[in-house]
């Protein structure tokens, strides 16, 4: 079936390192890719999202491109904050019919220190 | 313009009950879906409501059921309350599969 497999957590960082975390899918159509974040006590919130091969999700200094070749959907950040300590979630959603859901990976939970 | 709300926040109940959990979405949205989230099976995906009609369903026992109504709001229910089913519920919205609006959640905890 469809999945999602993510680099396992947790990450920690300092300020202003660089950020990657890897994504990688299989489906078995052509499917949009997104990655939300989780801040504690609250819900996901979109971050990102690619709707076709090589399209280019970005948003707050995060960035990811959907990459067919590789089944992947990177997350990076040139430069990470504190404020962006929390979970991230890569996700995929197919346009069949009857299908209509997100398939979740793990998580990874991130961790910036000053 | 308003979000997806979800309530109660927070709920405790005695293994055996049943619950009740309600979402609105946000407006012109037809589409509800439900995901269950616990820290040793992550985020499933529990059902999906579409104008009132349930489109696709996830793999879980039949004490779990969910309507919608005619105005898009949706709830879920579990019946006959097990530890197990202690989670974060969330409900999502959307126009189409490009965009699932999260709400906040509502954490059941089954004691």
């Amino acid at each position: 079936g469809d999945s999602v497999t993510q680099m396992e957590g947790p990450v920690t960082l300092s300020e202003e390192a660089f950020l990657t975390i890897n994504c990688t899918y299989t489906a078995t159509g052509y499917p949009s890719l997104f990655w939300y974040v989780q801040y504690p006590g609250e819900g996901l919130q979109l971050l990102l999202k690619a709707t076709k091969a090589d399209d280019k999700g970005s948003n707050k200094g995060f960035e990811a491109t959907y990459r067919k070749e590789t089944t992947s959907f990177h997350l990076e950040k040139g430069s990470v904050q504190v404020s962006d300590s929390a979970v991230y979630f890569c996700a995929l959603s197919l346009s069949n019919f009857g299908n209509e859901k997100l398939t979740f990976g793990t998580g990874t939970r991130l961790t910036i220190i000053p | 313009k308003a979000g997806v709300t979800q309530t109660p926040r927070y709920l405790i109940k005695t293994r055996g009950q049943q619950v009740t959990l309600s979402c609105s979405p946000i407006s012109g949205h037809r589409s509800v879906s439900w995901y269950q989230q616990t820290p040793g099976q992550g985020l499933q995906f529990l059902f999906e409501y579409f104008s009132e009609t349930q489109r696709n369903k996830g793999n879980f026992p039949g004490r779990f059921s969910g309507r919608q109504f005619s105005n898009s709001r949706s709830e879920m229910n579990v019946s006959t309350l097990e530890l197990g089913d202690s989670a974060l519920y969330l409900c999502a919205s959307s126009l189409d599969i490009y965009g699932y609006t999260f709400g906040s959640g509502t954490r059941l905890t089954v004691v």
